[in-house]
């Protein structure tokens, strides 16, 4: 059974890099058909894409946030991490990891972690 | 960008109540359309995928039909776990995009 946890700091400050790892278990994180995802919610709001890598270390990004959005890869740990650089308050959001299941026939996500509040405050 | 608007944001039943929750792509999304349900504090949870097809463990009382830019999900008769958020999700093309959420609450 796959579980995913974020961790990282709950305050950044504009201006500054928002950094999150989230942490795989239960399955091997470069092996399967996955990408390894980032999704935040503003409080009370819906869910935005932030952005994905699959396991060849190929990511993509959601172009509203790209020039500011890293996705990495560390199998050694089976983790991946999320930086997001030039924080302002509209970045304050429940930052969720999740595994992104594609086959020739199906894709959704199907494993999320709890998620993780960031908040963005001086 | 692909957009998703589902309705209605949100919507009074009562327990054993029929609902039916719509969401509409911008565009034609074919078949790649994912409803999930999430719950206060909690993470979203994987219902629906493929427009129909509901994942393990899910009750039959909840369906989804639709194809092209209208989808739709179901709930036969509400009880009372059911009372969540829901959202839809287009999966067609690059980057993946939510509805908006329709907030199923108790009248």
């Amino acid at each position: 059974q796959v579980q995913l946890q974020e961790s990282g700091p709950g305050l950044v400050k504009p201006s500054q890099t928002l950094s999150l790892t989230c942490n795989v278990s239960g399955v091997s994180i470069t092996s399967g058909s996955w990408y390894w995802s980032w999704i935040r919610q503003p409080a009370g709001k819906g869910l935005e894409w932030i952005g994905r890598i699959y396991t060849s270390g190929i990511s993509n990004y959601n172009p509203s946030l790209k020039s500011r959005v890293t996705i990495s890869l560390d199998t050694s740990k089976s983790q991946f991490s999320l930086k997001l650089t030039s924080v302002t308050a509209a970045d304050t959001a429940v930052y969720y990891c999740a595994r992104w299941y594609s086959s020739s026939w199906y894709r959704y996500f199907d494993s999320w972690g709890q998620g993780t509040l960031v908040t963005v405050s001086s | 960008d692909i957009q998703m608007t589902q309705s209605p944001s949100s919507l009074y039943a009562s327990v054993g109540d029929r609902v039916t929750i719509t969401c509409q792509a911008s565009q034609g999304i074919s078949n790649y359309l994912n409803w999930y349900q999430q719950k206060p504090g909690k993470a979203p949870k994987l219902l629906i995928y493929d427009v129909s097809i509901l994942e393990r463990g899910v009750p039959s009382r909840f369906s989804g039909s639709g194809s092209g830019t209208d989808f739709s999900v179901t709930i036969s008769s509400l009880q009372p776990e059911d009372f969540a958020t829901y959202y839809c999700q287009q999966y067609d093309n690059l980057p993946y995009t939510f509805g908006q959420g329709t907030k199923l609450e108790i009248k």
